[in-house]
């Protein structure tokens, strides 16, 4: 397809479980962000890649959040060790250039037992 | 305080009004503005972007007073497919591009 796709859509887990969540980005978007959102709350950062540069991960709240970007193109969020307050949904989202609109996928549902 | 502010509302308005939402942010060095909306259980999409002598797309104006570090969006001629939440975003001044949301107002139009 031609938006940004995620995969999961919906991911429940138990507590202290490792989860893995994808973004495939639209072809040719260079930049690469992950949000997530908490329930009834705004989006808040995660983490940014652009092309070949060092990522932004300024915003991962723990160092159980971790993010790869393999060939610059698929994305994977890792959340080890889960914790109820992760959550939330996680979106992605890509952009063309740095001036260009931010394309958000449609989010991973993510549920904490 | 929160970079992005908005009253998360919300705004219950009938058919046909117009309505008003606003937002204030705290980095005066911010670079780009926005707003995007986001249905239900949907992902955020962009409406418009900012600037600061105003635009208009249709029944959607969008104003930025940079002075005053305040950001507005009217809504004319409300329709029931208006219905959802509209954030306030704003870019910060870093190289990354990453986009600081506000929480976002709830408007309902109802018939």
């Amino acid at each position: 397809g031609a938006g940004v796709s995620q995969s999961p859509s919906n991911k429940v887990t138990e507590k202290g479980k490792d989860v893995e969540l994808r973004c495939d980005p639209i072809s040719g978007h260079t930049a690469l962000y992950w949000y997530r959102q908490s329930l009834g709350q705004g989006l808040e950062f995660l983490i940014y890649f652009q092309g070949n540069s060092a990522p932004d991960k300024s915003g991962l709240p723990s160092d159980r959040f971790s993010a790869e970007r393999t060939g610059g193109s698929v994305s994977t969020l890792t959340i080890q060790r889960t914790q109820q307050e992760d959550s939330a949904v996680y979106l992605c989202a890509t952009q063309g250039q740095p001036t260009d609109t931010q394309y958000f996928g449609p989010g991973t549902r993510l549920t904490v037992l | 305080r929160k970079e992005v502010e908005q009253d998360p509302g919300p705004f219950n308005v009938p058919e046909g009004a117009t309505v008003a939402f606003n937002c204030t942010y705290s980095n005066s060095a911010s670079q780009s503005f926005f707003w995007y909306r986001q249905d239900c259980r949907k992902e955020p999409k962009l409406l418009m972007s900012v600037y600061s002598s105003g635009n208009e797309d249709g029944r959607f104006t969008a104003q930025l007073n940079r002075a005053s570090q305040y950001i507005s969006l009217l809504i004319r001629d409300s329709k029931l497919s208006d219905s959802a939440t509209y954030l306030c975003v704003v870019k910060g001044s870093s190289n990354t591009g990453k986009l600081i949301f506000g929480q976002g107002t709830t408007l309902q139009v109802k018939p």
